[in-house]
């Protein structure tokens, strides 16, 4: 069964310092693998998308590697801000004959930023 | 903004009433996907269209329908609306093998 598994629930960290998200994944065939960041009440915004090929990519004050072989997936969010406060949503999309892209997205990450 | 438009922003309604909520994709994207996302849940794919035709179902209710016009918008239509329907409803629009860009969602409150 395709899943993605997101920990921890949630997260709350001073300013300045860093973080990191897991997501763990069994996905197959997989396509891609994106994380995304939604602020509530609003719709998730791209950060950074990778294929089974890349193992970083980096978005500013975000970078996320890929282990395609353990199926994992991490989140680093180096001088949190308050506004880095929201969900954190890691989604595996799987391409599927004929039907296209096929999304899994895991549960999320409620990350806190305080002051 | 993310090119994908959302309408309406918010939508209260009564139950057992019939809504219709639109979603105009961005510009060259042929795919839109329909997501149901109920307070405290994670984001529910509902229901996949690729350049007007149905190409993937995931767990929408039989209330539920949607369709993908000729200019590649898309309507998705709830009746019989339930206390339980009320939830973020997402949108997104994609190219064929490219990224997913979200809409900002139409809160839907069924009272």
């Amino acid at each position: 069964k395709n899943q993605v598994e997101q920990s921890p629930q949630s997260l709350i960290i001073l300013e300045g310092k860093n973080c990191t998200l897991q997501c763990n994944y069994t996905v197959s065939p997989f396509s891609n693998l994106r994380w995304y960041k939604q602020d509530t009440g609003r719709g998730p915004v791209s950060l950074t998308i990778m294929t089974f090929s890349e193992n970083t990519k980096s978005n500013g004050r975000y970078t996320a590697t890929l282990d395609a072989d353990t199926k994992q997936s991490s989140l680093h969010i180096t001088a949190s801000q308050l506004s880095d406060s929201a969900s954190y949503i890691c989604v595996v999309s799987a391409w599927i004959y004929n039907q296209g892209g096929k999304l899994i997205f895991g549960q999320g990450t409620e990350l806190s930023v305080k002051p | 903004d993310s090119g994908v438009t959302q309408t309406p922003k918010h939508l209260i309604t009564a139950t057992g009433q019939r809504v219709t909520l639109r979603c105009s994709p961005r510009s060259g994207d042929l795919s839109v996907y329909w997501y149901q996302q109920s307070l405290d849940q994670g984001l529910q794919f509902l229901i996949h269209y690729y350049n007007g035709e149905e190409r993937a179902k995931g767990n929408i209710l039989e209330r539920f329908s949607a369709q993908q016009f000729p200019d590649l918008h898309s309507e998705l239509n709830l009746s019989s609306l339930e206390l339980g329907d009320s939830a973020l409803y997402f949108c997104a629009s994609s190219y064929r093998a490219g990224g997913y860009t979200f809409g900002s969602g139409t809160r839907l409150t069924v009272v």
